[in-house]
């Protein structure tokens, strides 16, 4: 069965520091997303890429925050220089279209923690 | 006001139990998902709705869209069933999801 693979699984970086990433999404999808989820807290929408560029994303998506698709696989999020607020799980998604129902498939997540 | 509400947050049940766990949103949707999140953290996809019932194993998950609402229930649940089930909406809007904050369930053997 088809899946979105994330890489690392756990990421520990220095308050600073740029951390990259990596999502695998599902070979013939078209719609990716990041979503992150702070301990405790709700899942909460990032952004959202199509076409090689930013279809939309949320106000917690700053300058610190960038994505690319480097090579027709990789969808990478590269956050510039981490806080201890980012600390956090994120989660990769990819759908094949943009058609609202249609099921979008998730990555077992990146837990990053900032020091 | 949180578009989407959860209920209970936590529920504590034997093995054997049948599970009914709540969903309400406030936006108009296209879609509603049921996810499972494991202690670990990984999320995996259960169900998408948008009218109607489905049923998977154990597991059926129903919306009413007059009234804005979906079920999850788990017939004969078990201790590995034990994790977050989170609610979360497509909003017909823009497309975006939008979570609910989770169902913690514990199953005990």
């Amino acid at each position: 069965e088809p899946e979105v693979t994330q890489t690392p699984s756990h990421q520990v970086t220095q308050m600073g520091q740029e951390v990259i990433l990596r999502c695998v999404p599902i070979s013939n999808h078209l719609y990716f997303y990041w979503y992150r989820q702070i301990l405790g807290q709700k899942v909460e929408f990032l952004v959202s890429f199509y076409n090689n560029e930013i279809s939309e994303k949320s106000e917690i998506f700053d300058d610190q925050f960038s994505v690319e698709r480097p090579d027709g696989s990789n969808f990478t999020l590269k956050i510039r220089s981490t806080k201890l607020e980012d600390s956090a799980m994120y989660f990769c998604a990819s759908r094949n279209t943009r058609i609202m129902n249609t099921e979008a498939f998730f990555g077992q997540g990146t837990r990053l923690t900032v020091v | 006001k949180n578009e989407v509400e959860q209920s209970p947050q936590n529920l504590t049940a034997q093995e054997g139990e049948f599970i009914t766990i709540n969903c309400s949103y406030s936006v108009g949707i296209s879609a509603l998902h049921w996810l499972q999140q494991h202690p670990g953290g990984g999320i995996v996809s259960l169900f998408m709705l948008s009218s109607g019932k489905k049923k998977h194993g154990r597991l059926i998950a129903t919306i009413n869209i007059q009234e804005k609402h979906s079920s999850l229930h788990i017939t004969a649940s078990h201790p590995r069933d034990s994790a977050v089930y989170i609610c979360a909406v497509t909003m017909d809007s823009n497309y975006q999801l939008i979570w609910g904050a989770g169902t913690k369930l514990i199953i005990k053997p």
